[in-house]
């Protein structure tokens, strides 16, 4: 099966300054990666997501690249405000067998955005 | 908030019995999933369902059970034999996995302490 691996697992910053979190997976055919945040308590909620048809997707602060030869994608937040605080999650979708219908997530990095 | 409910937010066991967790939704989605979420662990597949009356396990299934009856709910049980069930669990759906490069919304989740 899909083997997920993201680093860090902890990460602190400067408000203002840039954080990035990076996620690599194992199956080739994968062709989905999200990427969710979970404020504490909270539901996880999908901030931005890629398709392997795509190297780099942008949405305001938040950018995802992907790299399909390496088999890593990470998550670059710029700017960052203290409430960019929360868990971050990346997840992976393969494209055959029961990986197309699951996603297969990392454990996840804890962003801490200091003030 | 996302068309997708859990309940109860919080719910204790006592060891020895079995307990079960609803997850309803109101989004027309085909597809439901549940996860368990550990510290450290990310979200973990215990059980998926693609349509009505049918499911499929996880990655960890053991000591979990599930049904499909309506297209709206998929309540998940916890049994005896769960080694350890203490932990916080997310129901989510999405459109179909047919579709599959699409958004998985979750529920606010469960957290379950066996005492």
């Amino acid at each position: 099966g899909e083997n997920v691996e993201q680093h860090p697992s902890t990460l602190s910053v400067q408000e203002g300054d840039s954080a990035v979190i990076k996620c690599t997976y194992s199956d080739s055919a994968s062709n989905y990666f999200p990427w969710y945040k979970q404020e504490l308590g909270k539901r996880p909620q999908l901030i931005i997501d890629i398709r392997s048809n795509v190297g780099e997707k942008k949405d305001q602060r938040i950018a995802v690249t992907l790299n399909k030869t390496a088999k890593h994608f990470s998550l670059h937040i710029t700017e960052t405000q203290p409430e960019d605080s929360a868990v971050y999650f990346c997840a992976v979708k393969g494209d055959s067998g029961a990986g197309s219908y699951q996603l297969t997530f990392g454990k996840g990095t804890k962003l801490s955005v200091i003030p | 908030d996302g068309g997708i409910t859990q309940s109860p937010k919080y719910l204790f066991r006592k060891e020895g019995q079995n307990v079960t967790l609803s997850c309803e939704q109101n989004l027309n989605h085909d597809a439901m999933y549940w996860y368990r979420q550990d510290p450290g662990q990310g979200l973990r597949l215990i059980y998926y369902s693609q349509i009505v009356n049918d499911f499929q396990k996880g990655d960890i299934a053991e000591g979990y059970s599930v049904s499909r009856e309506k297209k709206e709910s998929f309540p998940l049980t916890v049994t005896s034999a769960q080694k350890n069930p203490t932990a916080f669990y997310l129901c989510a759906s999405k459109i179909s996995p047919a579709k599959r490069n699409t958004e998985a919304f979750f529920g606010q989740g469960t957290r379950l302490t066996v005492v």
